[in-house]
């Protein structure tokens, strides 16, 4: 079966520092890869989508970059934090949109 | 307008009610709909698709109506572990980047 894995699990970094959040799938190939951001009482951000090896796509500007080293690797970095960037990053696979994303259990980030 | 609008909540029931969730989106061409559960500082996790004839999982019913754009949930005979936020999702299209979350409605279920 499919699992995904997310970790940290909790993170508090200070302003201007980098960022590095990892997200691995197992038991699936060329799985379709999601950053989301949820910041506290608000609904679910889009923030990057990847299809493949080295292709991504970003929905928002910002702050963040991701890539997809690896086929079922996806990670989320920034080289200098602000405090927006505060929240709920969760990493989610999908296999094409009929049978719905697995979310990671998430990384809950503090920017201090 | 939001592409994908919720009932605003909280709902607050008690145990052994009936509670409907609603959900409303603006994209005509969206293809495939979802309801997900987040408990508090939890992932989002898949309750169930839906279908559109309707279906059904145990207490949980998912209708569609394609027409008026609508969808809803109905949990029967609440449970306290039902607390939760619901959160409707739409799929634009055939591909997973096309999915729109909605805000979620939460749900509190009182002893």
């Amino acid at each position: 079966s499919q699992t995904i894995h997310q970790w940290p699990a909790t993170l508090v970094q200070p302003v201007g520092s980098p960022l590095s959040l990892e997200c691995t799938v197992e038991g699936t190939s060329n799985p379709n890869l999601y950053w989301y951001r949820q910041a506290a009482g608000r609904g679910l951000q889009l923030l990057f989508y990847s299809v493949g090896i080295g292709q991504i796509s970003s929905e928002v500007p910002q702050n963040l970059s991701a890539s997809r080293p690896q086929d079922r690797q996806f990670i989320l970095s920034s080289k200098k934090l602000l405090l927006s960037d505060s929240g709920f990053y969760l990493c989610a696979w999908g296999d094409g949109g009929y049978y719905g994303y697995t979310f990671g259990s998430g990384t809950r980030l503090t920017v201090v | 307008r939001k592409e994908v609008e919720q009932d605003p909540g909280p709902f607050n029931v008690p145990e052994g009610a009936t509670v409907a969730f609603n959900c409303t989106y603006s994209n005509s061409a969206s293809q495939s709909f979802f309801w997900y559960r987040q408990d508090c500082r939890k992932e989002p996790k898949l309750l169930m698709s839906v279908y559109s004839s309707g279906n059904e999982d145990g207490r949980f019913t998912a209708q569609l109506n394609r027409a008026s754009q609508y969808i809803s949930l109905l949990i029967r005979d609440s449970k306290l572990s039902d607390s939760a936020t619901y959160l409707c999702v739409v799929n634009r299209g055939n591909y997973g980047q096309n999915f729109v979350f909605g805000p979620g409605t939460r749900l509190s279920v009182l002893p």
